[in-house]
Formats: C-alpha cells, structure tokens, sequence
C-alpha cells in the first residue's frame, strides 16, 4: 500500500533562517506530488505541484521554492524565512487519478 | 482563485443528529470531492461523485450534487462526536494533472 511521510513534525524557526520541508511517497511511482500551506482556520493555498523529477510549477510567487530531486521526493524550502511563512505545510500525492492523498503535515512557527 | 466555497463555515451540532454541509462552486466540473481534515492532521479522502452522478453514498456519509446548481452537498447522519472535523470540498479545474482547487472547509463541531 501507498504511504506518505512528511518531516518534521513541527518546527520552530526564527525569521532570516532557512527552512527544508522533505516529503516522500512509498508504493507508488511516479506521482504528481503537492505542496500546500494552510494557515490557522483556513482553506488550503496551494504552492507547488510537480508531475516529474525537475518539473516545477509554482502557484504563488514568494521565498519559498520546491524540488524534486528523486521520483518519490519532494522537498519545500526557504533561504530567509518570514513570520507570514508560519502555517501547517501538508505534502499531497495522486498518480494521475482525481484523489489525492496527504501527508500528516508539518506545523511551522516562524519567530 | 477559489473554486469551491463551502456553507456555513462552522456547524455545532448535538451528537445523534444530522449535519449538513453545502458547497458551491463556479466553473464546469468532471467531478467534486469531499475531504475530511481533524484538528492538526492532514486530509482525507471521503467520498468522489462524478459529473454524471446525482447522489451517492458511503456508510453514513450522503453526497448530493446539482451540476444546473454548481452545487454539492454533505449529509452526515446521526453524526458522533468523533465527526467532529473541518470537511472541505474539492474540485479538478481540469482532467489530467491539474491539482485540486479545495473550499476553506466548514467546521464540524459534534457535541456529546
């Protein structure tokens, strides 16, 4: 069966300081993967979708950027992280069918 | 730009009764979604209904949708606490890779 793993769990970070976000898929090969933010009671923006190793399209222009590296990995960062970059980042999958299937999540504090 | 808007943004409801959730949406559609979001955690598929498709169901879920409406709606009977959730509704822009365009949620709370 498919899982997906998201790290870390949560993460505290000051302002200025950079930022690495890993999501990896098991079970399946090539998905498109996401990447999400969803601040404090809200809906889901998303930033980043990917539907190949080195193919990224990005959806809001901001300091954040994406890799994809290996087929099952997806990677978020940041060189200078904002206080407005707090949020819960969640990593999706699908293989080319409607449903998508998320990770557990990340909780970004930025301070 | 958002695509589905869900109704009402919060729900609080006693444990035993129904929940209804609606969502709307603006362009044509190949199908909707309904996904399931507990507090702190990623989100969860829960039931998909096609274009061609008026009502479908899953245990105690119940999706509706009226395309001539742009619309969907949620039902979940007699609904426990562990329901208690935001539930967001999603929808394909188009077919292929194109990601999901997902509502801001409604805020299920279920009272015991």
């Amino acid at each position: 069966s498919q899982t997906i793993h998201q790290w870390p769990a949560t993460l505290v970070q000051p302002v200025g300081s950079p930022l690495s976000l890993e999501c990896t898929v098991e079970g399946t090969s090539n998905p498109n993967l996401y990447w999400y933010r969803q601040a404090a009671g809200r809906g889901l923006q998303l930033l980043f979708y990917s539907v190949g190793i080195g193919q990224i399209s990005s959806e809001v222009p901001q300091n954040l950027s994406a890799s994809r590296p290996q087929d099952r990995q997806f990677i978020l960062s940041s060189k200078k992280l904002l206080l407005s970059d707090s949020g819960f980042y969640l990593c999706a999958w699908t293989t080319g069918g409607d449903t998508q299937y998320f990770g557990p999540g990340t909780r970004l504090t930025v301070l | 730009s958002q695509q589905g808007e869900e109704d009402p943004q919060a729900l609080s409801i006693q444990e035993g009764e129904n929940a209804t959730m609606n969502c709307s949406y603006k362009t044509s559609i190949n199908n909707l979604q309904w996904y399931r979001q507990n507090s702190g955690r990623g989100l969860v598929h829960l039931i998909l209904i096609r274009s061609n498709e008026r009502e479908k169901h899953s245990g105690r879920l119940r999706v509706t949708l009226d395309t001539s409406k742009k619309s969907s709606s949620l039902l979940i009977t007699a609904s426990r606490a562990a329901d208690t959730a935001s539930y967001f509704c999603a929808t394909p822009p188009n077919s292929g890779n194109t990601p999901l365009v997902f509502g801001k949620g409604t805020r299920l709370s279920v009272i015991a």
